[in-house]
Formats: C-alpha cells, sequence, structure tokens
C-alpha cells in the first residue's frame, strides 16, 4: 500500500538558517505529492503540492520537488523565520482511483529560535 | 468565513457513551473525508464521501463507527460505545473531484475517561 516517511524530528533552527525536511513516499501509480502545516492551535493548512514528476510546488518561501526517480518531495526554505514553527506533514493522494484520500508522514516539529 | 467547520472543538466522555460529531464543508464541495490523528502521528483516513454516497471506509473503522452525509451537505460521525483507545483529533476534510486540495476543518478531540 502507500506510504509516507518523513526525517526524525523534532528539528530546532536559528532564525535565517536553512531548512530541509525529508521526504520520500511508496505508491503506486502516479500520486499527487502534499505539504501540510499545523501551526499552533490551529487547523492543517495546505502549505504546496505537486501533482506530477518534476513539478515544483512553492509557497510563502517554501518549496519542494517532485521527484520520481528517487520517490522525494523534499521541503526547503532558504532563510528560516520564527512564524515558521509549526508541524510540517508530507501527504501523497492515489491518483489512480476515484477516492483520494491521503496517506501522511508521522510529521516532523520545527522550532525556530530568534 | 466559508472554511470547514466541525463541532464540538472538544468532547469528553466516559467509556462506554455514545458521541456524534458534525463536519460542515465547504459548501460547493461534493467530496468529504473523514481523518483520525492521534499524539505524534499523521491523520489516518477513516472514510470518504462523494455527494451522499459512503464510497470507502478505512479498516480502522470498526463497526462502532457509522457515518452519513444524509443530503450531501453535512456529515456525522458516530461512535458508539467509545473506548480509551478511540482518544484522538477526529478530523475533516472537503474537495472537489479528481485530485483537488483537500481543505481541513479545525478537528474535533476526544477524550474518553
Amino acid at each position: 500500500g502507500n506510504s509516507v516517511t518523513q526525517m526524525e524530528g523534532p528539528v530546532t533552527l536559528s532564525e535565517e538558517a536553512f531548512l530541509t525536511i525529508n521526504c520520500t513516499y511508496t505508491a503506486t501509480g502516479y500520486p499527487s505529492l502534499f505539504w501540510y502545516v499545523q501551526y499552533p492551535g490551529e487547523g492543517l493548512q495546505l502549505l504546496l503540492k505537486a501533482t506530477k514528476a518534476d513539478d515544483k510546488g512553492s509557497n510563502k518561501g517554501f518549496e519542494a520537488t517532485y521527484r520520481k526517480e528517487t520517490t522525494s518531495f523534499h521541503l526547503e526554505k532558504g532563510s528560516v523565520q520564527v512564524s515558521d514553527s509549526a508541524v510540517y506533514f508530507c501527504a501523497l493522494s492515489d491518483g489512480t482511483g476515484a477516492n483520494s484520500k491521503l496517506t501522511f508522514g508521522k510529521g516532523i516539529t520545527l522550532s525556530v529560535r530568534p | 468565513d466559508t472554511g470547514v467547520s466541525q463541532d464540538p472543538r472538544h468532547k469528553i466522555t466516559k467509556r462506554g457513551q455514545n458521541v456524534t460529531f458534525r463536519c460542515d464543508p465547504i459548501s460547493e464541495h461534493n467530496r468529504l473525508y473523514w481523518y483520525r490523528q492521534t499524539l505524534g502521528q499523521g491523520p489516518e483516513f477513516l472514510t470518504y464521501f462523494q455527494n451522499e454516497a459512503q464510497l470507502e471506509k478505512s479498516r480502522l473503522l470498526s463497526d462502532r463507527f457509522s457515518a452519513e452525509r444524509p443530503k450531501g451537505s453535512f456529515s456525522t460521525l458516530e461512535i458508539q460505545r467509545t473506548e480509551q483507545g478511540d482518544s484522538a483529533m477526529y478530523l475533516c476534510a472537503s474537495s472537489n473531484s479528481g485530485p483537488e486540495t483537500q481543505y481541513f476543518g479545525p478537528g474535533t478531540r476526544l477524550l474518553v475517561l
């Protein structure tokens, strides 16, 4: 079945540091890939997505590229801010069936120090 | 605000009691999903509706769980004879057809004592 593996956390960075959060996946067919973010006290929000190989999703300075050859969708940001402190979830949606249910990774907590 | 809403936001109940949660999706969305999230884990799929039809249920959804979406608008998730293992955040999401973005509600946090 489908699965998503995220790097172990938590991650603590200083403001303006470079961020990479690794995500790899296992899926049949051609899934769409997502990063969701959960800020303290808030619900899950879509951060970015990519629907086919080599697509790059981007939003709020974050980027991730759909790499089919390495089955990866790593999240990057060049300069993190304190306001980026949140839990980040990588997810995939099975593109082969009518049900586009999401399969999530465990999530990783990012804390950014001033 | 026209986002996904869930009610109640918090529920504390005693083991063996029944509980019901409600989800109101974004009005033009025909797909509605329920997920469950436990501490330190990502959300796990429970069930999915296209309009009023329940098209898929996860093996996580035991016989004590039932979900409805009677008119293809709001949905309810009922848990009968709750167990301590049912304690979790229950999330609802909605989307349009196809690989469209799912928009999540704030969740209902259930604690079974």
